[in-house]
């Protein structure tokens, strides 16, 4: 049973570029959110995703977009990368939540990204 | 907000015991998280609290008092392996599941 998968492991940008990242949910997860952790900080919430739609966002600015496909696979976009953007982006998938479900938030390992 | 407080970093012994703490807003809060994160890997899933008072869980246990918006993770038995950073997350997302994470807690563990 394969987890969380993210693509690529590592990426190299230039400020201004633009960035695509990629996340496989756990097998029969359907939401997945994303999460940016700069060093030495927790991951910060940017936004989750749920039957193709962004379904709650953190506060990040609208360079930040995303999408979710039919098989529950989600990008993450940033647009016109900042220096301050350096970071691991982690995706977490999950099964959507229930009345009394208490799932966990499977981590995959991350996109390590550098804005140079 | 939602501030989740832990300490930066700690150190304990090998075979030792460690208790790491953790503070948070209670407005909207559902339950505790806490993960295990070795550098450059991914978190791991530890502990889910919802209801006050201790659960366990082999060497490591885990408390939640509600009404203080306070909880810790015990370590037990400290292995090197252990060291490692520890994020507390707050679940307030509602129906969603949105986790507010602290700044983690950087364990070391000494022989």
């Amino acid at each position: 049973d394969a987890g969380v998968t993210q693509s690529p492991t590592h990426l190299i940008k230039t400020r201004g570029q633009q960035v695509t990242l990629r996340c496989s949910p756990k097998s029969g997860h359907d939401t997945v959110s994303w999460y940016q952790q700069a060093l030495g900080q927790g991951p910060q919430f940017i936004f989750q995703y749920y039957e193709e739609e962004e379904r709650q966002r953190g506060n990040f600015p609208d360079r930040f977009s995303g999408h979710q496909f039919p098989n529950y696979s989600s990008e993450l976009n940033v647009n016109a990368l900042l220096l301050g953007d350096s970071a691991l982006y982690l995706c977490a998938s999950s099964l959507a939540r229930g009345l009394s479900t208490n799932e966990k938030l499977f981590f995959g390992s991350g996109t390590q990204l550098s804005v140079l | 907000g939602q501030n989740i407080d832990q300490p930066t970093e700690m150190t304990a012994t090998e075979g030792a015991i460690v208790q790491i703490n953790c503070t948070y807003q209670t407005s909207g809060f559902n339950g505790l998280f806490w993960y295990q994160q070795h550098a450059g890997e991914a978190p791991t899933f530890l502990s889910y609290n919802v209801l006050d008072g201790l659960e366990e869980k082999g060497r490591f246990s885990s408390f939640l008092s509600r009404s203080k918006g306070y909880s810790y993770l015990l370590l037990k038995e400290l292995q090197m392996k252990d060291s490692a950073s520890y994020l507390c997350a707050g679940d307030y997302g509602g129906a969603t599941n949105k986790l507010i994470f602290g700044t983690g807690t950087l364990l070391a563990v000494q022989p």
